[in-house]
This record gives structure tokens, sequence and C-alpha cells, in this order.
């Protein structure tokens, strides 16, 4: 059981928007500690999606959106994209186990 | 462009050591936190632990201190990841990644290597 709880899947149609959550405790995101989101495509390495809540990298669509709200974050996606088809993993730091922890992972599914 | 080029699938048996590794290029490679990432079949990730090349420290995951070992050579520009009694429950794919603001812990992994594939089995 992940420290970070993410809904294990999500769907929905080319177009529509989606949002799912990664919920966390006192030590980690309640704790002020920075949320990450990564994408995953399967067979492949994760890629930095989201940083500090909020921030895309370079290249990143600005259909991927991020934000917070006391011990969870959440993750958005406009305008659904076949190519959106992937897992989804947060990533924060915890204060009780000093180091990183990851959510369990989110399936999207574009029906 | 930084990259970040690990080594090839490896095949063992329980109890064998081994040692996979995680060369770099693009970036100055003392000065960014680099780390490791299981990923076992059909799960998710799992952080392990991270090394900063330009003093050698190192931080684990406690449900991995003990059974790995992290360390960098610096003259080689490469991290390595390795164990010294494999077991077949630490088959998976591993995979290397750089701290995007170089001293800070609490950065992102901004850039992943390709991933190697560990399998264990008698």
């Amino acid at each position: 059981q992940s420290v970070l709880t993410q809904p294990p899947s999500v769907s929905g149609a080319p177009g529509q928007r989606v949002t799912f959550s990664c919920t966390g405790s006192s030590s980690n995101i309640g704790a002020g500690y920075d949320v990450h989101w990564y994408q995953q495509v399967p067979g492949t390495a994760p890629k930095l999606l989201i940083y500090d809540y909020r921030h895309r990298p370079s290249g990143v669509p600005d259909r991927f959106s991020g934000s917070k709200s006391d011990t969870s974050a959440s993750l958005a996606i406009t305008g659904l994209q076949a190519e959106d088809e992937a897992d989804y993993y947060c990533q924060s730091y915890d204060s009780s186990l000093n180091g990183y922890v990851f959510g369990g992972g989110t399936k999207v599914t574009v029906l | 462009e930084v990259q970040l080029v690990q080594s090839g699938p490896e095949v063992k048996k329980p109890g064998e050591s081994l040692k996979i590794s995680c060369q770099v290029s693009g970036y100055t490679f003392s000065r960014f936190w680099i780390g490791w990432v299981r990923q076992r079949p059909g799960k998710g990730l799992e952080w392990m632990g991270i090394v900063y090349p330009g003093d050698s420290e190192t931080r684990y995951n406690s449900s991995f201190q003990g059974h790995v070992t992290i360390s960098a050579d610096e003259s080689t520009n490469t991290a390595h990841l390795q164990w010294s009694t494999l077991r077949a429950s630490d088959t998976g794919i591993y995979y290397c990644a750089r701290h995007q603001r170089g001293a800070d812990v609490l950065s992102p992994f901004d850039f992943w290597g390709q991933g190697t594939l560990v399998t264990v089995s008698s």
C-alpha cells in the first residue's frame, strides 16, 4: 500500500476533461512538500509532466495542469487525446520516512 | 543534450551478485543528485535511494538499505546500483534519474535512463 493514494484508473472520451487525485498526509503533502507528476507510457521510462504542483517542463502541453489542496494534489487533463493513454504517478517527499514516495499510479484510458 | 544511458538486461540466479550502471552526459555529473527507481513487473514505481557524485553522499529508502549499494564514479560519469546477494523478488526494471535542481534533493527527476531489466530466477 502506497503512502500516497491514487485511484487505480480513470477514463474519458477524446476531448473530455479528466481529473484525479493524489492523497497524502501530514508528513508529506500536508507538511508542504512539493508534488511532482510523471507520465509513463507502457514499455517506456517515466517522463516528468508537472513539478512543484503546477509547473510544466518545456514541451509539456498546457492541457496538463496540477493543483494542491491541504493533504492532496490533483492532475487534470483537458481535451483528452489518444496519446494521453498512460500511467500517471505522483511523487512527494515524506519526512517520517526520510525519503521520496510515489503514489500507486493511475491508469488513464481514452475510450 | 542531457542523456542517461543504462547498461543492458541481466539474467541472474538467486544468491549471485550484480552491478548495473548509468552513464550520464550533457551536464556536470558531480553537481546533480542521481536516484534509482525500481518497477516490478506490472507494478508501480518505488524510490530506492540517491547519490550525490560530488561527495558520494548517499540516502536510501529503508526498505532497500543493506540490500543494495548506490555509488558514483566521477572519472567515468557513471552511477552504479549493486547487489551482493540477489533474490527472486529483485526482478524488475531499474531506472536511474537525475534530480532537476542539482543539490536540491526535493526537486523532481527531470531526466531518466531507459531502464535496465533485471531477471533473477533459478
